[in-house]
């Protein structure tokens, strides 16, 4: 079966621009959730949809924002962009959280703001 | 920062030899997670231990867990240099939030 698939692999933003990133969950998998990855900060989690409510939020700005749709495909969006911003940005789905089964992960977004 | 602890930073081994890396965190767990990550790229699940268990073996992988510590291990026997990445634990914690908590990483290097 297909994996999480994310898109654009690669993006170049000015900063002061927004951005908006895709991602398709494997197919019957209900939960997204969303991670920034920089050098600095390591892997940090920025949200979890799940039937397309937002369940979690983790500690970023409210330029950070996101949606699921019902075919369990999200975007996550970043307006006015920062140069710490610059990150990779993953995406992971799961079927159920909780029942002890591991997140699968796409292959990311690199976003780089100039 | 919530974040968990890993060492070492980093690793260099020679093929064949076997590689541990060491994992603490801060908080009460449901499980405990290892992905590995190639490059900059996406993380890929290896294994899943829970709260319950001590330790969990998958082909060369073999984790232990100890919650009264607040730490895990990874084992990897038999290196290959194909096993050349950044290892991570992620805790997927008791609250009923449904999120990972990821270590620092450990960068493996394996050469032939």
């Amino acid at each position: 079966k297909a994996g999480v698939t994310q898109t654009p692999r690669y993006l170049i933003k000015t900063r002061g621009q927004q951005v908006t990133l895709s991602c398709s969950p494997i197919s019957g998998h209900r939960s997204v959730s969303w991670y920034q990855q920089t050098p600095g900060q390591g892997l940090q989690f920025l949200f979890e949809y799940f039937s397309e409510t937002q369940r979690n939020k983790g500690n970023f700005p409210g330029r950070f924002s996101g949606r699921q749709f019902s075919n369990s495909r999200s975007e996550m969006n970043v307006s006015t962009l920062e140069l710490g911003d610059s990150a990779l940005y993953l995406c992971a789905s799961i079927n159920n959280p909780g029942t002890g089964d591991g997140y699968t992960f796409g292959s990311g977004t690199r976003l780089t703001v100039v | 920062s919530q974040q968990g602890e890993e060492d070492p930073q980093a690793l260099s081994i020679q093929e064949g030899e076997n590689a541990t890396m060491n994992c603490s965190y801060k908080t009460s767990i449901n499980n405990l997670q290892w992905y590995r990550q190639n490059s900059g790229r996406g993380l890929v699940h290896l294994i899943l231990i829970r709260s319950n268990e001590r330790e969990k073996h998958s082909g060369r992988l073999r984790v232990t867990l100890d919650t009264s510590k607040k730490s895990s291990s990874l084992l990897i026997t038999a290196s290959r240099a194909a096993d050349t990445a950044s290892y991570f634990c992620a805790t997927d914690a008791r609250t009923g939030f449904q999120k990972l908590v990821f270590g620092t990483g450990t960068r493996l290097l394996v050469s032939p």
